[in-house]
């Protein structure tokens, strides 16, 4: 009964590429996150989204791009992917502004 | 903008000694403060909380933190260190922002601990 899970845990892909990374929770939230943690474990907020509505959108390239089908669900796609993008993305939920529940993370290898 | 200063990056202690990580913090209004512990190859775990009230919060495995507004500090402490307790710590202060919550987190602090 994972509470915030996501797959796959582990991306090796080469460069140009596009990927997906998926994101549920099971904790009846209404809000979910995505954040990057680099190489050197530094962890900065990409996006937020309430109830399928956009509410945090930080500085970060067009290509990637958060789609939330249901308030459970807030996947994270990456078009034409960089050396750069290598790193962990977790995601995360809460209950509105309340606490949020980090998932597993997800390593991505771009080479 | 909102900041968090962790300023040890590596500290080391040994096992059944007392432990405290130090957190500051810059936020405009009333912070919401926690503390978030990653195990290697793990997600984040919330080990605390501090929203309002009572300064000196109380989290999982025996830690506690105090918050003090007069030195933008909410140092994280242990009486009696564990080996498992190795791991990355994590400060973080909540803003707000509608119906979400920006985390901006420190860069965190690795314990090692010795036997």
């Amino acid at each position: 009964d994972t509470a915030v899970s996501q797959t796959p845990k582990y991306l090796v892909t080469q460069m140009g590429n596009d990927k997906s990374i998926k994101c549920e929770q099971n904790l009846g939230h209404d809000t979910m996150y995505w954040y990057k943690q680099d190489s050197k474990k530094f962890l900065k907020i990409m996006f937020s989204y309430n109830n399928k509505e956009l509410i945090i959108n930080e500085t970060v390239p067009n290509r990637f791009s958060p789609k939330s089908p249901d308030k459970a669900h807030l996947n994270l796609h990456i078009n034409s992917l960089e050396l750069g993008d290598s790193a962990v993305y977790f995601c995360a939920s809460s209950q509105v502004t309340d606490t949020q529940y980090f998932g597993p993370g997800t390593r991505l290898t771009v080479l | 903008a909102q900041s968090v200063t962790q300023p040890d990056i590596h500290i080391t202690v040994s096992e059944g000694a007392s432990l405290e990580l130090r957190c500051n913090y810059s936020y405009g209004a009333t912070p919401y403060l926690f503390w978030y512990v990653q195990s290697p190859g793990q997600g984040l775990q919330l080990l605390l909380k501090y929203f309002s009230g009572d300064t000196l919060v109380q989290g999982i495995k025996g830690f506690e933190a105090e918050f003090k507004r007069s030195q933008s500090s909410f140092n994280l402490r242990k009486p009696s260190v564990h080996w498992s307790d190795a791991a990355e710590y994590f400060c973080a202060v909540g803003d707000r922002a509608g119906t979400a919550s920006k985390l901006t987190f420190g860069t965190g602090t690795r314990l090692q601990v010795t036997l």
